[in-house]
């Protein structure tokens, strides 16, 4: 099974800061058809997650555009360009190049 | 307008056999590229992948799992089920059903459904 790792696990911020979180897997999700299947997910208090970022840089529908992902191969990363108050909660990544899907340990971003 | 929401019992014993379903609304596993997964997350923990079926009838499951696992479909009611066998308090988790594509994006997801497995 292919290991996701985040750093850091928790991450204080202060409103209209930036802040990014790392994501790193044990083996490259660069396919051969040149897509990195790495996803980003949120998941606010009480809540079920939600999809952030799909293939490591694409904006799901409805995202604000303060978020973004970039990386390839084993190393990705999450970056909020001013962090809001609603952006509370545990960001997980994601890989899904091949089965078992596995997902990261977490980072709990809080205000 | 796509929707969906996990059903099954709340408390299981120890040993018993768990059936999850997730009924769906708004697309088609009949579609090409479409799948349906199950995640759990045990309380104050992490998301953890469990299963998925394809539109092609394609089924996948988690290494340590997939023993103890089954996913289904039925087309005509629109549900994917999930069978967990041998439960044991640690499995207590909320329960997620989730609408993937070919690989991940999971872009929409149920509300969870909490399984406690106590004697």
């Amino acid at each position: 099974d292919i290991v996701m790792t985040q750093s850091p696990l928790s991450l204080p911020v202060t409103p209209g800061e930036p802040a990014s979180i790392s994501c790193r897997s044990s083996q490259s999700l660069l396919h051969g058809n040149r897509f990195n299947y790495l996803d980003w997910y949120l998941q606010r208090p009480g809540e079920s997650p939600q999809l952030l970022i799909f293939l490591g840089s694409n904006r799901a529908s409805g995202v604000p555009d303060r978020f973004s992902g970039s990386g390839s191969g084993t190393d990705f990363t999450l970056e909020i360009s001013r962090v809001e108050a609603e952006d509370v909660g545990v960001y997980y990544c994601m890989q899904a190049l091949q089965t078992p899907y596995t997902f990261g340990p977490g980072t709990r971003l809080e205000i | 307008q796509i929707t969906l929401k996990e059903s099954g019992p709340t408390l299981v014993k120890p040993t018993q056999t768990v059936t999850l379903t997730c009924t769906f609304s708004g697309f088609s596993l009949n579609s090409n590229g479409v799948s349906v997964g199950w995640i759990r997350q045990p309380p104050g923990e992490a998301l953890e992948w469990l299963a998925l079926i394809h539109w092609d009838g394609n089924r996948r499951y988690s290494t340590s799992l997939r023993n103890r696992l089954t996913i289904s479909q039925d087309t005509s009611k629109n549900q994917v089920v999930l069978t967990m066998t041998d439960m044991d308090p640690v499995d207590t988790a909320t329960y997620y059903c989730a609408r993937g594509g070919v690989r991940g994006i999971l872009g929409y997801w149920g509300q969870g459904a909490l399984v406690t497995v106590s004697s």
